[in-house]
């Protein structure tokens, strides 16, 4: 089946400091896959930050980045430095540009900057 | 600009109550509409989609159904509530398949009790 596994539960990380939240997938139905980073802010709906549909291209948003490495079949989040303001909690999703209508999702990564 | 209303907000019902959570877009023609699910703690799984009025696929089986009577609403229901019901269900839309953005309302929580 179709899986993603990211960093799990919580992650703290203090103001100004560089932050990577793993995120790997595994496939066998999917032959080109799409990858995604949402979000989900205090008190606001779910929301794309990036997402990157062709391997070896990188997605940025808000200071965010992620690659898509098709040898690893990883999708790590980062940013150099982090603000109060990007407390919230990650989603890694895999999604299939074929026929299929499914997004495939990580278990969500909580993240706490301290001030 | 589109914009997705999920009601209710919160429920806390019964084991073995009806239970009906809806959800309204507007601005869109002829999305393409999912619910998910995500139980406290658990992961995000996508429950139904449907891409076109009367039409719903299920994906994940959890004694629930789903269905799209007009083009801008999306219902989810249960004539009998279990306890592993509980949790958080989103609404929401697309205009594409898996390489396109979803854009989520900001859901229902659900307590059985």
């Amino acid at each position: 089946g179709d899986s993603v596994t990211q960093t799990e539960g919580q992650v703290t990380v203090s103001e100004s400091k560089s932050l990577i939240i793993n995120c790997t997938y595994s496939t066998t139905s999917i032959a080109y896959p799409n990858l995604f980073w949402y979000v989900r802010y205090p008190g606001e709906g779910l929301q794309l930050l990036l997402k990157v549909i062709t391997a070896g291209q990188k997605g940025s948003s808000r200071g965010f980045e992620a690659t898509y490495n098709k040898e690893t079949t990883s999708f790590h989040l980062q940013k150099a430095s982090v603000q109060e303001s990007d407390s919230a909690v990650y989603y890694c999703a895999l999604g299939d540009r074929g026929s299929n209508y499914q997004l495939i999702w990580g278990s969500g990564t909580k993240l706490i900057i301290k001030p | 600009a589109q914009t997705i209303h999920q009601w209710p907000v919160a429920e806390i019902k019964a084991v073995g109550s009806p239970l009906s959570l809806g959800c309204t877009i507007k601005g869109k023609s002829s999305p393409n509409l999912y619910w998910y699910w995500q139980a406290t703690g658990g992961t995000l799984q996508q429950l139904f989609y449907s891409i076109t009025v009367g039409q719903v696929e299920s994906v994940v089986q959890l004694n629930l159904s789903a269905s799209r009577p007009k083009d801008d609403q999306f219902i989810l229901s249960t004539e009998k509530l279990l306890l592993s019901h509980s949790g958080f269900y989103l609404c929401a839309w697309s205009v594409g398949r898996g390489d396109t953005e979803v854009f989520f309302g900001k859901g229902t929580r659900l307590t059985v009790v």
